[in-house]
């Protein structure tokens, strides 16, 4: 079956410094690879997302390649802030209006 | 851009009780619904998928006549948790799919909000 395995946390880092967040995933056929955010309290939201081999999705400084040979999703950002202080979920979806199915979550603090 | 409202975004209950949470998709057409649950500091965890107009598929482990499902229009789906006890206190949250444009395939995901149960 699909499975998707984020590096363990928490992970601390103080303001400006570069981030990476690792993600691998096994799944059949071609699947389309997220990172969701999770703020204290609140749903997920679409970080970024790329839907084939090579394609970099980024938003808000935050990048992410997907690369076919690796399996790997990594997430990554030159220069983090406080405000990006939340949990991080690395996701697959194997079709259209398939589920999503989930890592297990990381959890980064960004100290000033 | 898509929005999913769900309500309530808590909600405490007595022992016993049957909650109600609804999803909304406000400008799509949510073509599936799929409702998850969230254990504090951990993933989500599936629990059903759910087509307008059709019965729920719920994951090996959920309790279908504990958490009912309903989609009965293609932009509101609800979750009923019947009979609560305090191990059903979670945080649940809903995720719909666009509607696949012709000749496109769209993966779109909107998670609502969420919504944080505790039953006392």
């Amino acid at each position: 079956g699909n499975s998707v395995t984020q590096m363990e946390g928490p992970v601390t880092l103080s303001e400006e410094a570069f981030l990476t967040i690792n993600c691998t995933y096994t799944a059949t056929g071609y699947p389309s690879l997220f990172w969701y955010v999770q703020y204290p309290g609140e749903g997920l939201q679409l970080l970024l997302k790329a839907t084939k081999a090579d394609d970099k999705g980024s938003n808000k400084g935050f990048e992410a390649t997907y690369r076919k040979e690796t399996t790997s999703f990594h997430l990554e950002k030159g220069s983090v802030q406080v405000s990006d202080s939340a949990v991080y979920f690395c996701a697959l979806a194997t079709g259209a209006n398939s589920k999503l199915t989930f890592g297990k979550g990381i959890t980064l603090s960004v100290r000033p | 851009g898509a929005v999913v409202s769900q309500h309530p975004s808590w909600v405490i209950c007595k022992s016993g009780t049957s909650v109600k949470i609804e999803c909304r998709s406000l400008d799509f057409q949510a073509t599936t619904m799929f409702w998850y649950r969230q254990f504090p500091k951990q993933s989500l965890m599936l629990m059903a998928t759910s087509n307008e107009g059709s019965k729920a598929t719920y994951e090996q482990g959920v309790e279908k006549d504990k958490f009912l499902i309903n989609h009965a229009s293609l932009t509101l789906s609800t979750l009923t948790v019947t009979s609560a006890h305090p191990e059903d206190s979670s945080f649940y949250i809903c995720s719909a799919t666009l509607q696949a444009v012709s000749g496109q395939v769209n993966y779109g995901y909107t998670f609502g909000s969420g919504t944080r149960l505790t039953v006392v």
